[in-house]
């Protein structure tokens, strides 16, 4: 009974291949987020969507696309992948936009080899 | 540099010490979230300060926020080997939109 779940854990992938991460949260809530973690613990907010739509698109590079087939998903296509995408990827869910508290996924390490 | 910056960048207490981080910010925000990282783990939400409360309190934590001097500060008493983590502070403004902090890495000896 996960609040907020992310597929896969650990993704390992060569250069210039897609690649995608699911994100599911069973909380009810309405708005869904995606953030990006390096290895200083810097944590980037790169999309964030409210009852599926699109409303903070930061400047990510568009081989990141966000679909949210529903409100309870919000998944992460990555096309063309870099070194530089090498990272963990968070999944995060509030009730609603709007600096709510968020919830937030175990996050996904992408590892670009 | 980012709206929210953490202050000491690391910190390390024996068990039963308290624990003070900072966090300094730079725009007119409306509410003020601090959170915590285990290893390997995702953020979990500790507490939430808005823009017109000066301090809060949940069990061992308290947070006070200065808006006339942007910032804010997390105090946990009796620090336990488990506070072991990263602690971050989110900025909220009226955009909706919450910043992260660089954090705080916590080390509590035994």
């Amino acid at each position: 009974d996960t609040a907020v779940s992310q597929t896969p854990k650990y993704l390992v992938t060569q250069m210039g291949n897609d690649k995608s991460i699911k994100c599911e949260q069973n909380l009810g809530h309405d708005t869904m987020y995606w953030y990006k973690q390096d290895s200083k613990k810097f944590l980037k907010i790169m999309f964030s969507y409210n009852n599926k739509e699109l409303i903070i698109n930061e400047t990510v590079p568009n081989r990141f696309s966000p679909k949210s087939p529903d409100k309870a998903h919000l998944n992460l296509h990555i096309n063309s992948l870099e070194l530089g995408d090498s990272a963990v990827y968070f999944c995060a869910s509030s009730r609603t936009s709007g600096n709510q508290p968020q919830h937030f996924g175990d996050g996904t390490r992408l590892s670009i080899l | 540099s980012q709206q929210g910056e953490e202050d000491p960048q690391a910190l390390s207490i024996q068990e039963g010490e308290n624990a003070t981080m900072n966090c300094s910010y730079k725009t007119s925000i409306n509410n003020l979230q601090w959170y915590r990282q285990n290893s390997g783990r995702g953020l979990v939400h500790l507490i939430l300060i808005r823009s017109n409360e000066r301090e809060k309190h949940s069990g061992r934590l308290r947070v006070t926020l200065d808006t006339s001097k942007k910032s804010s500060s997390l105090l946990i008493t009796a620090s336990r080997a488990a506070d072991t983590a990263s602690y971050f502070c989110a900025t909220g403004t009226n955009a909706g939109k919450s910043t992260f902090g660089d954090g705080t890495t916590l080390t509590v000896k035994p």
